[in-house]
């Protein structure tokens, strides 16, 4: 089985503070890992997934095996990454790589 | 806007009224994906297809719950005998073989 585990419903940091939202996941075979986000009054989209290994508006995220993580980091917060962030696994190479798992999701409040 | 849309925005009934809502895709995307978001909750797989063909359903998805895409163009997601536990968010979402999802606005059933 699959499940991705966020275990901060709420983080709160003052602009330009760093950022990090945690993110852990279980699932026995090879994962392909992704963070979605949703602006206030806006759809759910792709913020990063770890096989391309970009950095998108400042944050960057790591797959790592050994501890099951995939945290997405930001080294200064500002006002407008504001935002709902969910952390989603699916599998990786079997024909249904966006059937997502989400985790429950992580609300960033950056204030001034 | 070329993206996802979905109708309608909000329903609400009566416990034991059947809803529908409808999706409609990006043009090119061959794959649509139904998931469900109860609140504190991120989104929960329920169905997708690939063309017409519907491939995967979810444990989620009771005998009330049937989706369609008879064209392998829009899809509809219908409930049969509301119940309480079915008010959600349903969102849809869209993809090419590259897997990134596009999701819509989602369609919030309130069952009074």
């Amino acid at each position: 089985a699959q499940r991705v585990t966020q275990p901060e419903k709420l983080l709160s940091v003052f602009k330009g503070a760093p950022v990090e939202l945690k993110c852990n996941y279980s699932y026995s075979g090879s994962p392909e890992l992704f963070w979605y986000v949703q602006y206030s009054r806006q759809r759910l989209q792709l913020l990063l997934r770890h096989i391309s290994r970009e950095s998108i508006k400042g944050f960057t995220a790591d797959l790592n095996k050994g501890e099951t993580s995939f945290h997405l980091k930001k080294p200064f917060a500002q006002e407008e990454d504001s935002a709902m962030y969910y952390c989603a696994l699916s599998a990786l190479g079997t024909g249904t790589a966006s059937k997502l798992t989400f985790g429950t999701g992580t609300r960033l409040q950056v204030t001034l | 806007d070329t993206g996802v849309s979905q109708d309608p925005r909000h329903k609400i009934t009566k416990r034991g009224q059947n809803v529908t809502f409808r999706c409609d895709p990006i043009s090119e995307h061959n794959r649509l994906y139904w998931y469900r978001q109860t609140l504190g909750q991120g989104p929960e797989f329920l169905t997708y297809f690939q063309n017409e063909a519907q491939l995967e359903k979810s444990r989620l998805l009771s005998d009330r719950f049937s989706a369609e895409r008879p064209k392998g163009s829009f899809s509809t997601l219908e409930i049969q005998r509301t119940e309480q536990g079915d008010s959600a968010m349903y969102l849809c979402a869209s993809t090419t073989v590259t897997g990134e999802l596009f999701f819509g606005e989602g369609s919030r059933l309130t069952v009074l």
